[in-house]
């Protein structure tokens, strides 16, 4: 079984440009996050798609950051206008199901982010 | 606000001897935990986990303890291995009622050093 796919996997742009990430999960699986890593924090979670609707965005930097999931399989990031503190290694994961289910997130690679 | 806090940031171990790492947390509706592991320019892979329902979960060489009533959980590793060494976070879920989709909220992560 393919694991979560994301590109790019590295990116240096300056402030104020814009970015997006790609994401690919695991097939079939319903649940999609992306998480934010800062250098020595935990993953912080961005954002939640149950297919493709968004079930949680409450962490999402909203006047910034917007996120899509069309047709419930792949799915984008995007950063614009970006800023310095958005540095950060940026990781999608994926669950079989939605809620109620003990189900494990299996993470991509991450798309590390040098914002100068 | 920090819900789940990993207080050491490093752990330097002897192969061979046993490697435990700390995990407090905060939220009590918190009832499910996990750990997991990360090697450098990877994504974390899920290790182990716990329901609040149990106090032990053993899995090989590696098993964790949750101490409800201090909201403390740990992982034990024996023996310790070079192959070990790694970045291990702590994450903890609400997963009664299935609302909540799984979402994870992470600890700062603590880097283990396994010394041939």
């Amino acid at each position: 079984e393919a694991g979560v796919a994301q590109s790019p996997r590295y990116k240096i742009i300056e402030k104020r440009q814009s970015v997006a990430f790609w994401c690919n999960p695991i097939s079939g699986h319903a649940t999609l996050y992306w998480y934010q890593q800062i250098l020595g924090q935990g993953p912080k979670l961005l954002i939640q798609f149950q297919n493709n609707g968004v079930v949680d965005d409450s962490q999402l930097p909203k006047d910034r950051f917007s996120a899509e999931r069309l047709k419930g399989v792949d799915s984008t990031l995007k950063i614009q206008p970006a800023k310095l503190e958005d540095s950060a290694v940026y990781l999608c994961a994926s669950r079989r199901r939605g809620g109620g289910d003990q189900e494990t997130q299996y993470f991509g690679p991450g798309t590390r982010l040098l914002v100068l | 606000d920090q819900q789940v806090k990993q207080n050491s940031p490093s752990l330097s171990v002897q192969e061979g001897r046993i490697s435990i790492l700390n995990c407090d947390y905060t939220n009590s509706m918190f009832d499910y935990f996990l750990w997991y592991k990360k090697y450098p320019a990877e994504g974390p892979t899920f290790l182990i986990s716990i329901s609040s329902i149990k106090d032990k979960n053993e899995d090989g060489r590696f098993t964790v303890f949750l101490n409800k009533s201090a909201k403390h959980l740990s992982l034990h590793i024996v023996p310790s291995q070079p192959g070990d060494s790694a970045v291990y976070f702590c994450a903890a879920s609400v997963d009664a009622g299935g609302t909540s989709y799984g979402k994870l909220t992470f600890g700062q992560g603590t880097i283990l050093t396994v010394h041939p």
